[in-house]
């Protein structure tokens, strides 16, 4: 009954590839998001999705395209992988209230790595 | 813009002592609110504890504990009665009432529980 959830959890690729990581949420909520944490272990969000639509894009190369097919589901489609995109990739998902008590829930992340 | 800082990038701390973890917190909003994440090696982000920015009660969560000291601007994250399995990077988190609903990072602190 995992919450949040993402394939795969580890990604090695040659650069020039394109790849892509599937997230699901069961939770019910209505906003999903990526974030990315880099080699410091540093996390900075990425996109924001709510009932589907876009709601945060910050500034992240247009290589990065996230897609959300349904409001549990968030994938994140990468084209022309880049070494500096070696990182590891976090799904969240919560409820929108408009507030800021939206506790955000996380997935296990993806470690991706670009050789 | 606001801004997370966490100024101990490690702390060590006895079995069954008590330990605090600082974050100071910047934000020109009235409305917002703080949370705390552990990420233990294996690497998956888990919630810890929320506070409201409007809550006069310090949140606590089991063995957790925020202290809140609004006209500092901090919320330190106090353990009780540490365990060898609270060893982890622990990040404080800020999201800001309204639109944007992202969250933002401070950049850890890696604690050590030792036995």
């Amino acid at each position: 009954d995992t919450a949040v959830s993402q394939t795969p959890k580890y990604l090695v690729t040659q650069m020039g590839n394109d790849k892509s990581i599937k997230c699901e949420q069961n939770l019910g909520h209505d906003t999903m998001y990526w974030y990315k944490q880099d080699s410091k272990k540093f996390l900075k969000i990425m996109f924001s999705y709510n009932n589907k639509e876009l709601i945060i894009n910050e500034t992240v190369p247009n290589r990065f395209s996230p897609k959300s097919p349904d409001k549990a589901h968030l994938n994140l489609h990468i084209n022309s992988l880049e070494l500096g995109d070696s990182a590891v990739y976090f799904c969240a998902s919560s409820y929108f209230t408009g507030g800021s008590t939206d506790t955000q829930y996380f997935g296990p992340g993806t470690r991706l790595t670009v050789l | 813009a606001q801004k997370i800082t966490q100024t101990q990038p490690g702390m060590f701390v006895q079995e069954k002592e008590a330990v605090t973890l600082d974050c100071t917190y910047d934000t020109s909003d009235q409305s917002y609110g703080l949370f705390w994440y552990k990420q233990p090696s294996s690497g998956e982000m888990i919630f810890l504890i929320y506070q409201g920015s409007y809550d006069e009660q310090n949140a606590t969560e089991g063995r957790y504990s925020l202290n809140f000291q609004k006209a500092r601007k901090s919320a330190n994250l106090v353990i009780s009665a540490s365990q060898l399995g609270d060893s982890a990077m622990y990040f404080c988190a800020m999201s800001i009432s309204g639109s944007a609903r992202q969250l933002t990072f401070g950049s850890g602190t890696q604690l050590t529980v030792l036995p």
